[in-house]
């Protein structure tokens, strides 16, 4: 099974911050990637998919790339509304496995 | 309005049998595979089961493999987990999830989760 490995795990930043979160993958994977948003009590949000596409109402401050092993998750000046937990997932071979997560907190 | 509404969630004791539903509205329900993902309390999100569109294929992760099975009644827009055989490692959050073809096959329609929890 492809394993997927977000780094930082955790990330403490200020309001205003650039931050890229980073997703690599056990083997090489298709396009088929997409970024998460779970804020505490809720359900994920999705926010990119196809590594790169920003899902229908989600601010242009977020963006993907990536391609291979190795994708990222970059939110370009973060407001206070963003401070969640941050999941990449990749479908391979009809199942889908997410990363452990990344969780961002105010510094 | 396009909606997941997951049911069933209940403390069972280990051994123990429960089944999860969940009622879709607001989309075309029988035009989707549907997902069920689960998320241990403080822990990650983990892909539990998947069924297609007509129910004709469908995936278990190794963890249920043999104790879930997964159902889906497209008359009712209704998707089911029928869980057997708990143990208290199945404690979690239990999410239904719709996968989008048109969006490389992401979720992008949750439901809030129904809390399943494995106890004596």
């Amino acid at each position: 099974d492809i394993q997927l490995t977000q780094s930082p795990s955790f990330l403490s930043a200020s309001v205003g911050d650039r931050v890229t979160i980073t997703c690599r993958a056990s083997q090489v994977i298709s396009s088929y990637l997409a970024w998460y948003q779970q804020k505490p009590g809720k359900a994920p949000k999705l926010l990119i998919y196809a590594a790169s596409t920003l899902q229908s109402g989600v601010p242009s401050r977020f963006s993907g790339s990536g391609s291979g092993t190795e994708f990222t998750l970059t939110i370009s000046s973060l407001q206070p509304e963003d401070f969640a937990t941050y999941y990449c997932q990749q479908l391979s071979s009809y199942w889908w496995t997410f990363g452990q997560g990344t969780k961002v907190e105010i510094k | 309005e396009v909606q997941l509404v997951e049911s069933g969630g209940v403390v069972v004791q280990p051994g123990g049998s429960l089944r999860l539903s969940c009622a879709a509205s607001g989309f075309t329900f029988n035009d989707y595979t549907m997902h069920w993902v689960r998320q241990a309390p403080g822990k990650g999100l983990e892909c539990v089961s998947l069924i297609s569109w007509d129910g004709d294929n469908t995936y278990y992760a190794d963890s249920v493999k043999g104790r879930f099975t997964i159902s889906r009644d497209n008359s009712k827009n209704s998707l089911y987990l029928q869980m057997n055989s708990l143990s208290t490692e199945d404690t979690a959050l239990y999410y239904c999830a719709k996968a989008d073809p048109s969006r490389f096959d992401a979720f992008d329609i949750w439901g809030q989760g129904t809390m399943v929890t494995v106890s004596s």
